[in-house]
């Protein structure tokens, strides 16, 4: 069955910082990957996915996410953070035959120092 | 609105009391998924439906939680005899359902409280 690990349960940085959010998958064949963020009191929100081609996306709010096969990685990136972007980061993996359900990760929460 | 709607969105109930949670999906949806977010974990998956298709109920954690999706669209998930370990975000998510992978989208959640 497919899991997710995200290793860093909460992570600080300083606004301006770059950050470097971990997710590793377990799975037999390509996945579906996705990073979801959820903002405090509010739903998940979707930051990207990948689904084939191209290993880096682009997202929204400035992120992008590096799909590595020989890793089963799919980080989560972003140059310069800002304040805004405090909030908990759900990485994701959908099984190709299994109706699109997606297995999360236990969630990075995100603090940004001024 | 256009979104996954979940009501209520906060329930404080006493243990040993049933407590019914309603979503209603994106309209044109035909997949609709409920998730638990306990305090400090992920997003445990519950349950799928899939139009007229059976539910995928693997996700349940006990046979206290039952689900029914009416008309293929709004959907009750039902815990019964409500313990305190049940205390967590109760999340539903829709999506086209047709065509591949396409992303979730989710409600709000209901916050449920059980004393």
């Amino acid at each position: 069955a497919q899991s997710v690990t995200q290793p860093d349960i909460h992570i600080t940085v300083s606004e301006g910082a770059s950050l470097e959010l971990r997710c590793n998958y377990s799975y037999g064949a390509t996945p579906y990957l996705f990073w979801y963020v959820q903002s405090p009191g509010q739903g998940l929100q979707l930051l990207l996915k990948y689904f084939s081609g191209d290993t880096l996306v682009q997202g929204i709010k400035g992120f992008e996410a590096e799909f590595k096969r020989s890793q089963s990685s799919f980080n989560l990136r972003k140059p310069s953070v800002h304040w805004s972007d405090a909030a908990e980061y759900f990485c994701a993996v959908a099984a190709h035959n299994q109706g699109g359900k997606l297995i999360f990760g236990q969630g990075t929460e995100l603090s940004v120092k001024p | 609105g256009a979104g996954v709607s979940q009501s209520p969105s906060n329930k404080v109930t006493e243990k040993g009391k049933d407590v019914e949670l309603r979503c209603d999906p994106i309209s044109g949806h035909t997949a609709l998924y409920w998730y638990r977010q306990s305090l400090g974990q992920g997003l445990e998956f519950l349950i799928y439906f899939q139009g007229n298709s059976a539910p995928d109920k693997s996700g349940l954690p006990s046979d206290r939680f039952s689900a029914e999706r009416t008309g293929g669209s709004v959907s009750t998930l039902t815990i019964q005899r409500t313990q305190q370990e049940d205390s967590a975000v109760y999340l539903c998510a829709s999506r086209p359902g047709t065509g591949g992978i396409s992303p979730l989208h989710f409600g709000n959640g209901t916050r449920l409280t059980v004393t």
